[in-house]
């Protein structure tokens, strides 16, 4: 069974640009977590898809979005990026919501410059 | 200050036990996790234990859990220059039929022949 995968894998944007990632989750599971990961703040929860349907949501801002289709592929955006931006943006799939263990992706390292 | 307390390296000779060590804060947290991320990689997770669990072995892994104190340890038997990797240890609290992790800043594991 295929992992999850996330494109692109590498992505330089410019400040006040905009960036779409994408994840696919493991056949069969229909939750998809995002996280960033960063040196200064660590890996921090983003937000949790289940069913197409925002679940949970952690600290950012609202220029942080994020949706989940039908197919439970799932894209996260961030609109006039920042250069705190810069991160591995890692996603993760579980079964179901509220599924103890969670399969990560490789993550996409984006660079804001 | 952090939620999730962990020291940051830890160096080990090949063929030694690794005990990585953490704190967490909150004592309805339900299910504590130790993840492994080996460079350009996501998170693997190795393994969990419910909050009622004093320990919980899995081949050269065990965990151990003092509620009391607020504590996790991972332990790695026969340490092996592959298990060199950066160990997260995450607290999770049950949100809207979820659990959402917060992780500690991670362990980097050196292992040395």
């Amino acid at each position: 069974k295929a992992g999850v995968t996330q494109t692109p894998r590498y992505l330089i944007k410019t400040r006040g640009q905009q960036v779409t990632l994408s994840c696919s989750p493991i056949s069969g599971h229909r939750s998809v977590s995002w996280y960033q990961q960063t040196p200064g703040q660590g890996l921090q929860f983003l937000f949790e898809y289940f069913s197409e349907t925002q679940r949970n949501k952690g600290n950012f801002p609202g220029r942080f979005s994020g949706r989940q289709f039908s197919n439970s592929r799932s894209e996260m955006n961030v609109s006039t990026l920042e250069l705190g931006d810069s991160a591995l943006y890692l996603c993760a799939s579980s079964l179901g919501s509220g599924t103890i263990e969670q399969y990560f992706g490789p993550g996409t390292r984006l660079t804001v410059t | 200050g952090e939620d999730v307390e962990q020291s940051l390296f830890l160096s080990v000779r090949e063929g030694d036990s690794s005990v990585i060590n953490c704190t967490y804060t909150d004592s309805s947290s339900t299910y504590l996790y130790w993840y492994k991320q080996e460079p350009g990689a996501g998170l693997q997770l190795l393994t969990y234990i419910f909050s009622n669990m004093d320990m919980k072995q899995d081949q050269r892994l065990t965990v151990l859990l003092n509620k009391k104190d607020k504590h996790l340890s991972l332990r790695i038997a026969d340490t092996q220059t592959g298990d060199s990797a950066i160990y997260f240890c995450a607290e999770t609290l049950p949100s809207g039929g979820s659990y959402i992790p917060t992780f500690g800043r991670g362990t980097s594991l050196i292992v040395h022949p």
